[in-house]
């Protein structure tokens, strides 16, 4: 079973540009969650998707918005990059809702120059 | 909402020896906490979990414990090994269930020395 799958794996963008991250979640997950892991503060959650709606987002501003896909698949959009947003984004999923945990992907490491 | 406070955020151990992590969460409803290990260059995965409903649940040498009076639970690793050394976050659920997500302590860094 192919696990939770991230593209890019790196991804260098200028200040005021905008990133796309993609993440497939497990096949059968149909929940999709999106964290940032900025060094040395952990993982903050930004977005939650299932069924495609969004059900929940984190203390971010709006420039971070994304969706999810009719295959369960989502997308993470950033715009107007900042500095502070260089981060690793971690994407996760889960197949009956947080209480059965989640299965994380490797992440897509986004640097802003 | 949900709010977890990990610690310590360093832990320094001698192989053989056992390891402690401590977390606190403080939402009464919720019923379900998960550990995670993450590795350099790897995303989180998880190791084990726990629901309210137990007091402790063990896998080999890693076992988890829970409190749901005081609202702790630790993560508790026994001969640990080279290998264990990693960061761990504990977790716990937003609205206490299966419609929220998870937050995330602020991790532990592990190091075990040979």
């Amino acid at each position: 079973e192919a696990g939770v799958t991230q593209s890019p794996t790196h991804l260098i963008k200028t200040r005021g540009q905008q990133a796309t991250l993609r993440c497939s979640p497990i096949s059968g997950h149909t929940s999709v969650y999106w964290y940032q892991q900025a060094l040395g503060l952990g993982l903050q959650f930004l977005l939650w998707y299932d069924e495609g709606e969004e059900r929940n987002r984190g203390n971010f501003p709006p420039r971070f918005s994304g969706r999810q896909f009719p295959n369960y698949s989502s997308e993470l959009n950033v715009n107007a990059l900042e500095l502070e947003d260089s981060a690793l984004y971690l994407c996760a999923s889960s197949v009956g809702g947080v209480n059965y945990g989640y299965t994380f992907g490797s992440g897509t490491r986004l640097t802003v120059v | 909402g949900e709010n977890v406070e990990q610690h310590p955020s360093t832990l320094s151990v001698q192989e053989g020896d056992s390891a402690v992590i401590k977390c606190t969460y403080s939402d009464s409803a919720s019923n379900y906490f998960p550990w995670y290990k993450q590795e350099l260059g790897k995303g989180p995965q998880l190791i084990i979990d726990i629901r309210s409903n137990v007091g402790e649940k063990k896998d080999q040498r890693i076992a988890v414990t829970l409190n749901k009076t005081a609202k702790h639970f630790s993560l508790h690793i026994t001969e640990t090994q080279p290998e264990d050394s990693a960061v761990y976050f504990c977790a716990a659920p937003t609205y206490g269930g299966s419609q929220g997500n998870l937050i995330f302590g602020k991790g532990t860094k592990l190091s075990v020395k040979p």
